[in-house]
């Protein structure tokens, strides 16, 4: 099993540029989730799929979109990329919904915006 | 929306000594708390995890200890190693709903010096 896979590992973006970053997952898990993460902040959840056909914002969703494409694949699109975006991105699944189980990250994406 | 704070925000030991990284929660609601490591530019990694009907676990050289009153919990590491060196993050989840999700504290880079 590949576990977790994003693509791409590495973006350079040029500001108002779009994007959709790639996740898929091969566990049979139901939620699957997008977080960002900033020297000094931890890891901040931008936005959370608990089942297929559902989701839901996390604590920091403004500039960004998801689509869960089906049980296997979530997808993160910046519609008009701002510097304030540079940042690592891991997409994350778990079995279970509601956050009590888990938590499986993909190797992440370094974007860069300019 | 739950808040965790974790500290301290860097911590050094010499090999062979012990490290405690500390956490509070703001929701009594909360009822399960994972601990992850993240090494250097690596994915993080579920290494302990607890949930609220229980005082203590410990794995190995790895010990979480929980306190429901005082809503904090700490993760102890015995005998450390220079490969103990990485980021250390806690969360904390409300169970019992798929909207659950996890709040991660800031992290802690701990360095074991040889």
């Amino acid at each position: 099993n590949a576990g977790v896979t994003q693509t791409p590992k590495f973006q350079v973006l040029k500001t108002g540029q779009s994007m959709t970053l790639q996740c898929a997952q091969d566990m049979n898990h139901n939620s699957m989730y997008w977080y960002r993460q900033d020297p000094g902040m931890g890891l901040r959840l931008i936005y959370y799929s608990a089942s297929e056909g559902t989701t839901d914002k996390g604590e920091v969703p403004n500039g960004y979109n998801v689509s869960r494409l089906n049980k296997r694949e979530f997808s993160l699109r910046l519609e008009s990329a701002a510097p304030s975006q540079t940042s690592v991105y891991f997409c994350a699944s778990s079995q279970l919904a509601g956050g009590t189980d888990t938590q499986y990250f993909g190797p992440g994406t370094r974007l860069t915006v300019l | 929306g739950e808040n965790v704070e974790q500290h301290p925000s860097t911590l050094s030991v010499q090999e062979g000594d012990s490290a405690v990284i500390k956490c509070t929660y703001s929701d009594s609601a909360s009822n399960y708390f994972p601990w992850y490591k993240q090494e250097l530019k690596k994915r993080p990694q579920l290494i302990i995890d607890i949930r609220s009907n229980v005082g203590e676990k410990k794995d190995q050289r790895i010990a979480v200890t929980l306190n429901k009153t005082a809503k904090h919990f700490s993760l102890h590491i015995t005998e450390t190693q220079p490969e103990d060196s990485a980021v250390y993050f806690c969360a904390a989840s409300i169970g019992g709903s798929t909207l659950g999700r996890l709040y991660f504290g800031r992290g802690t880079q701990l360095t074991v010096w040889p």
